[in-house]
């Protein structure tokens, strides 16, 4: 089974306007760690947002704050305010445990669109 | 220089060629990754290193062959590879290789075309 699905390949938004794209997980260990990423086309993974398990409030980081539903296991990246800079692929991630090492698991990403 | 950065950014080869890949983090971390990110699948994990310790081989070919100098450097020696090894190839740093709320900075990435 998939550890992180995003179930969006692509979304649309008009510059100015709000996006929520939706990343739900799946996990026994109840200690883990949900990150989002943004690759734009140049290819660098470039780090937003960090929830921890345990955190009681949702994370916030400028425009990019994240939607956390523990119960439901989603944890979905709200966008702001759109910018056609934000237009690129967007990939959540989970890091579970804190044995010697814990890895990385990444969804297949979400492509973003940022229209004027 | 900041942060990860990685040479060359781009990379032809032919599959008897020997060539390594080169990260560098000026982060001050103690753990460095190698991903492996081919067309519309996931990011996949190759190699973990902690403290120049190499943790984690994620049933990775023997033609790609990781090495971890010191803490700010890794490289990923590549030989005899196949068309099917193209791919952007990712190095990230953290600060441990531990603990749930380790963030992962990465570089721009090499992309490689296998002839």
């Amino acid at each position: 089974a998939q550890k992180i699905t995003q179930t969006q390949p692509g979304m649309f938004v008009q510059e100015k306007e709000a996006v929520t794209l939706d990343c739900t997980y799946d996990t026994s260990d109840p200690s883990y760690g949900l990150f989002w990423y943004k690759q734009p086309s140049s290819g660098e993974m470039i780090f937003l947002i960090y929830q921890g398990s345990y955190d009681q409030q949702n994370a916030t980081e400028g425009r990019y704050s994240l939607n956390f539903q523990k119960a439901r296991k989603s944890a979905n990246l709200v966008i702001s305010a759109s910018q056609l800079g934000d237009s690129a692929m967007y990939f959540c991630a989970m890091r579970e445990g804190s044995e010697r090492y814990s890895t990385l698991t990444f969804g297949k990403g979400t492509m973003l669109l940022v229209s004027p | 220089e900041t942060g990860v950065t990685q040479t060359p950014r781009h990379l032809v080869m032919g599959m008897t060629n020997k060539k390594s890949l080169k990260c560098e983090q000026h982060l001050g971390h103690n753990a460095m990754y190698w991903y492996k990110q081919s067309a519309k699948k996931p990011l996949e994990l190759m190699f973990v290193y902690s403290l120049e310790e190499r943790v984690e081989n994620n049933s990775v070919p023997s033609r790609f062959s990781p090495e971890c100098p010191n803490s700010s450097h890794l490289f990923l020696h590549l030989h005899t590879l196949q068309p099917e090894d193209s791919a952007l190839y990712l190095c990230a740093s953290s600060q441990d290789s531990r603990g749930r709320g380790q963030t992962q900075y990465f570089g721009p990435g090499t992309r490689l075309l296998v002839l």
